[in-house]
C-alpha cells in the first residue's frame, strides 16, 4: 500500500535559519504530493502541492520538488519566521480509488522557530 | 476560509454511549471525508462520501458509521464509544477527485471518551 515517511521532530530553529523537512513516499502508481500545515488549535491548510515528477510547488516562501527517482518531496524554506511555527504534514493522493481521491499522511513534524 | 464547520468542537462522553459528530459545508462540494488525528499517526481516513447517500470505508472504519442525506452535511457516528476513539476528528471537502483538487479541512472536533 501507499505510505509517507517524514523526518521526526520536533525541529527547533532560530529565526532566519534555513529549513528542510524530509519526506519520502511509497506508492504503487503516480501520486500527487502535498504539504499541509497545522497551526495550534486549527485544522490543516494546504501549503503547496505537485502533481507530477519534477514539478515544484511553492507558497509563502516554502518550496518542494517532486523527485520520482528518489521518491521524495522535501519541504524547504530559506529563512523561517516565528510565525512559521506549526506542524507540517506531507501527504500523497492515491490514484483514483473507488470514487474519491484519498490522502495518505505522514506523521507530522513539529517546527518551533525561536526569535 | 473553505466554509466548513464542525460541531461540537469539544465533547467528553462515557464509554458505551453513542456519539454523532456533524460536518457542514457551504461550498456544495461533492466529496466529503472524515479523518482522525492521533499522535505519531498523522491523519487517517475513517469514511468518505462521493455524493448524497454514497459513502465508502477508509483505512480505520471499524466502530464508525456515516450518513449523508444532504450535500452539505456529513455525519460521523460512534455507535458505542470506546476509549480508543479518543481523538481529534477532522472533516474535509473536495470539489473533485482529480489531481488538481485539494482537500480543505474543518477546524476539528476534540472527542474524549472516559
Amino acid at each position: 500500500g501507499n505510505s509517507v515517511t517524514q523526518m521526526e521532530g520536533p525541529v527547533t530553529l532560530s529565526e532566519e535559519a534555513f529549513l528542510t523537512i524530509n519526506c519520502t513516499y511509497t506508492a504503487t502508481g503516480y501520486p500527487s504530493l502535498f504539504w499541509y500545515v497545522q497551526y495550534p488549535g486549527e485544522g490543516l491548510q494546504l501549503l503547496l502541492k505537485a502533481t507530477k515528477a519534477d514539478d515544484k510547488g511553492s507558497n509563502k516562501g516554502f518550496e518542494a520538488t517532486y523527485r520520482k527517482e528518489t521518491t521524495s518531496f522535501h519541504l524547504e524554506k530559506g529563512s523561517v519566521q516565528v510565525s512559521d511555527s506549526a506542524v507540517y504534514f506531507c501527504a500523497l493522493s492515491d490514484e483514483y480509488a473507488g470514487s474519491a481521491r484519498q490522502l495518505t499522511f505522514g506523521s507530522g513534524t513539529q517546527l518551533t522557530v525561536l526569535p | 476560509d473553505a466554509g466548513i464547520t464542525q460541531s461540537p468542537r469539544h465533547k467528553v462522553t462515557e464509554t458505551g454511549t453513542p456519539v454523532t459528530l456533524r460536518c457542514h459545508q457551504t461550498e456544495n462540494h461533492r466529496y466529503m471525508y472524515w479523518y482522525r488525528q492521533d499522535p505519531g499517526h498523522g491523519l487517517r481516513l475513517i469514511h468518505y462520501s462521493y455524493g448524497v447517500k454514497d459513502t465508502d470505508k477508509g483505512e480505520v472504519s471499524d466502530g464508525y458509521s456515516v450518513s449523508r442525506s444532504k450535500t452539505e452535511d456529513f455525519l460521523l457516528t460512534l455507535e458505542s464509544a470506546t476509549s480508543s476513539q479518543t481523538s481529534v476528528y477532522f472533516c474535509a471537502i473536495s470539489e473533485g477527485s482529480g489531481p488538481s483538487y485539494e482537500q480543505y479541512f474543518g477546524p476539528g472536533t476534540r472527542l474524549t471518551v472516559t
